[in-house]
């Protein structure tokens, strides 16, 4: 069945750093796929999305590429904030599965001043 | 606009009991979907309602169960309560079966069961 897999955190990083958190999927067809993220204590917020091969999406300075070859939709930031200390969770909702979202399993963040 | 509202936001009960959680969408949505989310893991997928009607379930218990209601609302029953069904409950909305526009995701139901 259709499946993500994320690295594991959690992700400690400076502020200002470099951020990149891989996803990989598996799944028949051409899924969406989507990052989730989850502030303490809150919901999960819809942070990107993409719905068709080489499309990017971004969204408060991050991005993630569609990339269909190697089954692959990292997130990536430029340059990490304090506030931008959270999980993050990457997705998909798939033809074989076209009534949910199916869940990695999530890698929590944390930027040090 | 409000967004998709959850309540209670709190919950304890004990093993046995029943708990009824409740979720209104975003106006306009018309898809309610339930997911499962125990500490430190993924949430998991439980039913998705579309126009009233069950359009998908999770591998869950019989003891799950839902509805929608008339004006898209939508409740979560859980029967026999488990120790093991504490987590936190998170609604969904959407325009459509969420595939394409991505669900609208309420702050959940924190349930504990003691």
């Amino acid at each position: 069945g259709d499946s993500v897999t994320q690295m594991e955190g959690p992700v400690t990083l400076s502020e200002e750093a470099f951020l990149t958190i891989n996803c990989t999927y598996t799944a028949t067809g051409y899924p969406s796929l989507f990052w989730y993220v989850q502030y303490p204590g809150e919901g999960l917020q819809l942070l990107l999305k993409a719905t068709k091969a080489d499309d990017k999406g971004s969204n408060k300075g991050f991005e993630a590429t569609y990339r269909k070859e190697t089954t692959s939709f990292h997130l990536e930031k430029g340059s990490v904030q304090v506030s931008d200390s959270a999980v993050y969770f990457c997705a998909l909702s798939g033809y074989s599965s076209a009534s949910k979202i199916i869940f990695g399993s999530g890698t929590r963040l944390s930027i040090r001043p | 606009d409000a967004g998709v509202t959850q309540s209670p936001t709190h919950l304890i009960k004990t093993r046995g009991q029943h708990v009824t959680l409740r979720c209104s969408p975003i106006s306009g949505h018309k898809s309610v979907s339930w997911y499962q989310q125990v500490l430190g893991q993924g949430p998991q997928f439980i039913f998705q309602y579309y126009e009233k009607e069950e359009r998908g379930r999770g591998n869950f218990p019989d003891r799950f169960s839902a509805r929608q209601f008339p004006n898209y609302s939508s409740e979560l029953n859980v029967n026999a309560l488990l120790l093991g069904d504490s987590a936190l409950y998170l609604c969904a909305s959407s325009s459509t079966g969420g595939r394409n526009y991505g669900y609208t995701f309420g702050s959940g139901t924190r349930l504990t069961v003691v």
